[in-house]
């Protein structure tokens, strides 16, 4: 399996700041998704982060708000711009083993907005 | 919008008792996987089960997969304390490039 981390573990920050959140993969990997959990909810899929393109956003995230980076196979960064505190969440990212299919999470980022 | 739907939302038992949640969802799947969050912290993959599998094992926990139904359940036997955590299902739907939509998870409790 996947070793994923994430920094920082947990920030909390100011209204209209920007915070970008760093994803480490031990091996290489095609696929790296970032997800975010509202307080008491599930996890909805923000991007698609691919290498070498840009990132492929689903219904209702845009690249001005969530701008994501993926420079090579191990790493990826995705920044939350002008926060207010509706964008207080965990975000979480995820890459997947294609060969076992199975998708792995790292420890997640706790972000509260004041 | 959510594919996965888990029921119960909240369940509590007592340690050593058996635990089943169920998960319904409305696409056609490459595969079903269940996983496992404490206290807000990051998500443990438990185990994938694929389109064309029906059930699977691994240490205490069982999956079923009923395709014609579209549901799945996680039974979760000899309940432990420390089993207490939100569980989640999420489906790889067909086509979907491995992109994972998550039931609105449930909450297990585990009484000693």
């Amino acid at each position: 399996s996947a070793v994923i981390s994430q920094k920082p573990s947990r920030d909390i920050c100011q209204r209209g700041t920007s915070l970008t959140i760093q994803c480490q993969v031990d091996s290489q990997v095609t696929m790296m998704f970032w997800y975010r959990q509202q307080p008491g909810q599930s996890l909805t899929l923000i991007a698609t982060a691919n290498q070498g393109s840009e990132a492929t956003y689903e219904s209702g995230f845009v690249i001005d708000k969530f701008p994501i980076s993926r420079p090579n196979l191990t790493f990826s960064t995705l920044t939350v711009s002008n926060m207010s505190p509706e964008d207080s969440s965990i975000y979480l990212c995820s890459v997947v083993d294609r060969r076992r299919e199975t998708q792995y999470f790292g420890p997640g980022t706790r972000l509260l907005v004041l | 919008s959510q594919q996965g739907e888990e029921d119960p939302q909240a369940l509590s038992i007592q340690e050593g008792e058996n635990a089943t949640m169920n998960c319904s969802y409305k696409t056609s799947i490459n595969n079903l996987q269940w996983y496992r969050q404490n206290s807000g912290r990051g998500l443990v993959h438990l185990i994938l089960i694929r389109s064309n599998e029906r059930e699977k094992h691994s240490g205490r926990l069982r999956v079923t997969l009923d395709t014609s139904k579209k549901s799945s359940s996680l039974l979760i036997t000899a309940s432990r304390a420390a089993d207490t955590a939100s569980y989640f299902c999420a489906t790889a739907a067909t086509g979907a490039n491995s992109k994972l939509t998550f039931g609105k998870g449930i909450t297990l409790s585990v009484r000693p």
